[in-house]
Protein backbone atom coordinates (compact mmCIF):
# COMPACT_ATOMS: atom_id res chain seq x y z
CA UNK A 1 0.00 0.00 0.00
CA UNK A 2 1.82 3.43 -0.90
CA UNK A 3 1.37 5.89 1.79
CA UNK A 4 -0.48 8.51 -0.27
CA UNK A 5 -3.46 7.46 -2.45
CA UNK A 6 -5.12 9.46 -5.10
CA UNK A 7 -7.18 8.40 -7.94
CA UNK A 8 -5.21 8.42 -10.96
CA UNK A 9 -7.76 9.75 -13.32
CA UNK A 10 -8.32 11.07 -15.35
CA UNK A 11 -11.31 13.18 -13.77
CA UNK A 12 -13.16 15.40 -16.61
CA UNK A 13 -15.67 17.52 -15.60
CA UNK A 14 -17.90 20.60 -17.80
CA UNK A 15 -17.10 24.23 -16.81
CA UNK A 16 -18.77 25.20 -13.98
CA UNK A 17 -19.21 22.06 -12.18
CA UNK A 18 -17.16 21.05 -8.86
CA UNK A 19 -14.47 18.81 -9.42
CA UNK A 20 -13.77 16.70 -6.38
CA UNK A 21 -10.41 15.29 -5.41
CA UNK A 22 -9.77 12.90 -3.24
CA UNK A 23 -6.37 11.23 -1.61
CA UNK A 24 -6.11 8.93 1.44
CA UNK A 25 -2.94 8.67 3.50
CA UNK A 26 -1.44 5.65 5.69
CA UNK A 27 0.44 7.26 8.56
CA UNK A 28 -1.96 7.96 11.26
CA UNK A 29 0.36 10.61 12.77
CA UNK A 30 0.40 12.66 9.92
CA UNK A 31 -0.22 16.09 10.59
CA UNK A 32 0.27 18.67 7.81
CA UNK A 33 -1.42 18.28 4.12
CA UNK A 34 -1.36 19.76 0.95
CA UNK A 35 -2.75 20.23 -2.69
CA UNK A 36 -0.38 21.25 -4.99
CA UNK A 37 -1.27 22.05 -8.80
CA UNK A 38 0.67 21.03 -11.75
CA UNK A 39 0.47 21.88 -15.26
CA UNK A 40 1.64 19.71 -17.90
CA UNK A 41 5.39 20.17 -18.32
CA UNK A 42 5.72 22.99 -15.27
CA UNK A 43 6.77 22.45 -11.74
CA UNK A 44 4.20 21.90 -8.52
CA UNK A 45 2.85 25.15 -7.54
CA UNK A 46 1.31 24.94 -3.26
CA UNK A 47 -2.92 25.95 -3.42
CA UNK A 48 -3.85 24.59 -0.67
CA UNK A 49 -2.63 23.45 3.40
CA UNK A 50 -4.69 22.24 6.26
CA UNK A 51 -3.92 21.07 9.62
CA UNK A 52 -7.31 20.36 11.85
CA UNK A 53 -10.10 18.67 10.86
CA UNK A 54 -13.09 20.18 8.86
CA UNK A 55 -12.90 22.36 5.65
CA UNK A 56 -10.62 25.56 4.61
CA UNK A 57 -12.17 27.56 1.73
CA UNK A 58 -10.07 29.90 -0.12
CA UNK A 59 -12.22 31.41 -3.17
CA UNK A 60 -12.96 28.49 -5.38
CA UNK A 61 -11.00 25.81 -3.38
CA UNK A 62 -12.05 23.82 -0.30
CA UNK A 63 -10.00 21.39 0.84
CA UNK A 64 -11.89 19.04 3.71
CA UNK A 65 -9.91 17.05 6.28
CA UNK A 66 -10.98 13.93 8.34
CA UNK A 67 -8.08 12.42 10.34
CA UNK A 68 -10.14 9.49 11.54
CA UNK A 69 -10.63 8.22 8.22
CA UNK A 70 -7.06 9.06 7.23
CA UNK A 71 -8.93 11.47 3.89
CA UNK A 72 -7.84 14.60 3.03
CA UNK A 73 -10.11 15.89 -0.13
CA UNK A 74 -10.05 19.22 -2.38
CA UNK A 75 -13.52 20.27 -4.35
CA UNK A 76 -13.48 23.16 -6.65
CA UNK A 77 -16.00 24.80 -7.25
CA UNK A 78 -17.06 26.65 -10.73
CA UNK A 79 -14.20 24.97 -12.24
CA UNK A 80 -12.78 26.27 -14.79
CA UNK A 81 -10.42 25.31 -18.35
CA UNK A 82 -7.80 26.40 -16.45
CA UNK A 83 -8.11 24.64 -13.48
CA UNK A 84 -7.05 21.94 -15.91
CA UNK A 85 -4.13 20.15 -14.28
CA UNK A 86 -2.63 17.51 -12.21
CA UNK A 87 -3.18 17.88 -8.22
CA UNK A 88 -0.82 16.56 -6.06
CA UNK A 89 -1.85 15.48 -2.52
CA UNK A 90 1.37 15.98 0.09
CA UNK A 91 1.08 14.55 3.57
CA UNK A 92 4.04 15.38 6.42
CA UNK A 93 4.41 13.79 9.68
CA UNK A 94 4.69 16.97 11.76
CA UNK A 95 3.17 20.40 11.99
CA UNK A 96 4.52 22.46 9.15
CA UNK A 97 7.23 21.52 6.56
CA UNK A 98 10.41 22.84 7.80
CA UNK A 99 10.68 20.25 10.52
CA UNK A 100 9.96 17.21 7.62
CA UNK A 101 9.73 15.83 4.35
CA UNK A 102 6.63 15.63 2.36
CA UNK A 103 5.59 12.52 0.75
CA UNK A 104 3.76 13.05 -2.70
CA UNK A 105 0.80 10.79 -4.15
CA UNK A 106 0.98 9.96 -7.86
CA UNK A 107 -1.74 12.80 -8.60
CA UNK A 108 -4.88 13.27 -10.21
CA UNK A 109 -5.06 14.38 -13.59
CA UNK A 110 -7.88 16.63 -13.76
CA UNK A 111 -9.98 18.06 -17.17
CA UNK A 112 -12.61 20.88 -17.67
CA UNK A 113 -14.56 20.63 -20.67
CA UNK A 114 -15.53 24.28 -22.04
CA UNK B 1 10.90 38.20 -8.79
CA UNK B 2 11.94 35.76 -6.29
CA UNK B 3 12.10 31.89 -7.91
CA UNK B 4 14.23 29.12 -7.99
CA UNK B 5 16.58 28.36 -10.33
CA UNK B 6 17.78 25.45 -11.99
CA UNK B 7 20.43 24.55 -14.40
CA UNK B 8 20.68 22.92 -17.06
CA UNK B 9 17.14 22.93 -18.25
CA UNK B 10 17.47 20.05 -20.38
CA UNK B 11 20.17 17.34 -20.44
CA UNK B 12 21.00 14.40 -22.64
CA UNK B 13 24.25 12.12 -21.46
CA UNK B 14 25.39 8.54 -22.12
CA UNK B 15 25.07 5.73 -19.81
CA UNK B 16 28.07 5.98 -17.83
CA UNK B 17 28.50 9.98 -17.71
CA UNK B 18 29.02 12.33 -14.59
CA UNK B 19 25.76 14.64 -14.55
CA UNK B 20 25.77 17.59 -12.68
CA UNK B 21 22.24 19.58 -11.90
CA UNK B 22 22.60 22.72 -10.05
CA UNK B 23 19.62 24.89 -7.89
CA UNK B 24 19.46 28.43 -6.66
CA UNK B 25 17.30 28.75 -3.73
CA UNK B 26 15.31 31.82 -3.42
CA UNK B 27 17.23 34.54 -1.68
CA UNK B 28 16.65 33.74 1.83
CA UNK B 29 15.35 30.61 2.16
CA UNK B 30 16.85 27.79 4.21
CA UNK B 31 15.70 25.00 3.60
CA UNK B 32 16.35 22.96 0.25
CA UNK B 33 14.38 19.88 -1.19
CA UNK B 34 15.50 17.57 -4.17
CA UNK B 35 12.56 15.88 -5.83
CA UNK B 36 12.78 13.14 -9.34
CA UNK B 37 10.24 12.48 -10.94
CA UNK B 38 8.74 10.25 -13.16
CA UNK B 39 5.49 8.99 -14.96
CA UNK B 40 5.78 5.43 -12.84
CA UNK B 41 6.98 6.44 -9.24
CA UNK B 42 5.84 10.10 -9.37
CA UNK B 43 7.16 12.47 -7.35
CA UNK B 44 10.26 11.13 -4.65
CA UNK B 45 12.30 13.12 -2.57
CA UNK B 46 15.66 12.49 -3.23
CA UNK B 47 17.22 14.57 -0.17
CA UNK B 48 16.87 17.92 2.26
CA UNK B 49 18.56 20.61 3.80
CA UNK B 50 18.01 22.85 6.43
CA UNK B 51 20.22 25.77 6.71
CA UNK B 52 23.08 23.57 4.19
CA UNK B 53 23.20 20.81 6.69
CA UNK B 54 21.94 17.50 4.61
CA UNK B 55 18.79 16.18 7.09
CA UNK B 56 17.75 13.43 5.33
CA UNK B 57 18.96 11.52 1.62
CA UNK B 58 17.35 8.64 2.27
CA UNK B 59 15.38 8.52 -1.02
CA UNK B 60 18.40 8.71 -2.65
CA UNK B 61 20.82 5.90 -4.53
CA UNK B 62 23.90 6.49 -2.35
CA UNK B 63 26.35 4.39 -4.59
CA UNK B 64 25.83 6.95 -7.21
CA UNK B 65 23.72 10.20 -6.33
CA UNK B 66 25.46 12.74 -4.22
CA UNK B 67 23.90 16.07 -2.78
CA UNK B 68 25.63 19.26 -1.82
CA UNK B 69 24.94 22.80 -0.49
CA UNK B 70 28.49 24.19 -1.23
CA UNK B 71 26.92 27.46 0.13
CA UNK B 72 23.37 28.87 1.03
CA UNK B 73 22.96 30.20 -2.45
CA UNK B 74 23.73 26.91 -4.36
CA UNK B 75 22.56 23.27 -4.44
CA UNK B 76 23.87 20.40 -5.92
CA UNK B 77 23.06 17.09 -7.10
CA UNK B 78 25.22 14.73 -8.99
CA UNK B 79 24.72 11.55 -10.87
CA UNK B 80 28.52 9.11 -11.17
CA UNK B 81 27.81 7.09 -12.99
CA UNK B 82 24.35 7.93 -14.65
CA UNK B 83 22.38 4.60 -15.85
CA UNK B 84 19.27 4.93 -18.16
CA UNK B 85 17.03 4.75 -15.34
CA UNK B 86 17.66 7.99 -14.00
CA UNK B 87 15.96 9.66 -16.42
CA UNK B 88 13.69 12.04 -15.22
CA UNK B 89 12.56 15.57 -14.53
CA UNK B 90 14.96 16.43 -11.32
CA UNK B 91 13.13 19.54 -9.33
CA UNK B 92 14.75 21.40 -6.20
CA UNK B 93 12.28 23.11 -4.44
CA UNK B 94 13.45 25.62 -1.51
CA UNK B 95 11.16 27.27 1.87
CA UNK B 96 11.57 28.89 4.86
CA UNK B 97 12.19 27.36 8.40
CA UNK B 98 8.35 28.06 9.98
CA UNK B 99 6.85 28.14 6.35
CA UNK B 100 4.11 26.31 5.00
CA UNK B 101 4.87 26.40 1.30
CA UNK B 102 7.99 24.96 -1.20
CA UNK B 103 8.66 26.63 -4.20
CA UNK B 104 9.42 24.53 -6.68
CA UNK B 105 12.05 25.16 -9.98
CA UNK B 106 11.37 24.84 -13.18
CA UNK B 107 12.98 21.16 -13.21
CA UNK B 108 15.97 19.38 -15.13
CA UNK B 109 14.68 17.06 -17.56
CA UNK B 110 17.52 14.18 -17.53
CA UNK B 111 17.65 11.76 -20.60
CA UNK B 112 20.34 9.32 -20.17
CA UNK B 113 20.82 6.79 -23.29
Amino acid sequence: QKEVEQNSGPLSVPEGAIASLNCTYSDRGSQSFFWYRQYSGKSPELIMSIYSNGDKEDGRFTAQLNKASQYVSLLIRDSQPSDSATYLCAVNPVLNTNAGKSTFGDGTTLTVKP
Amino acid sequence: DARVTQTPRHKVTEMGQEVTMRCQPILGHNTVFWYRQTMMQGLELLAYFRNRAPLDDSGMPKDRFSAEMPDATLATLKIQPSEPRDSAVYFCASGLTGGNEQFFGPGTRLTVL
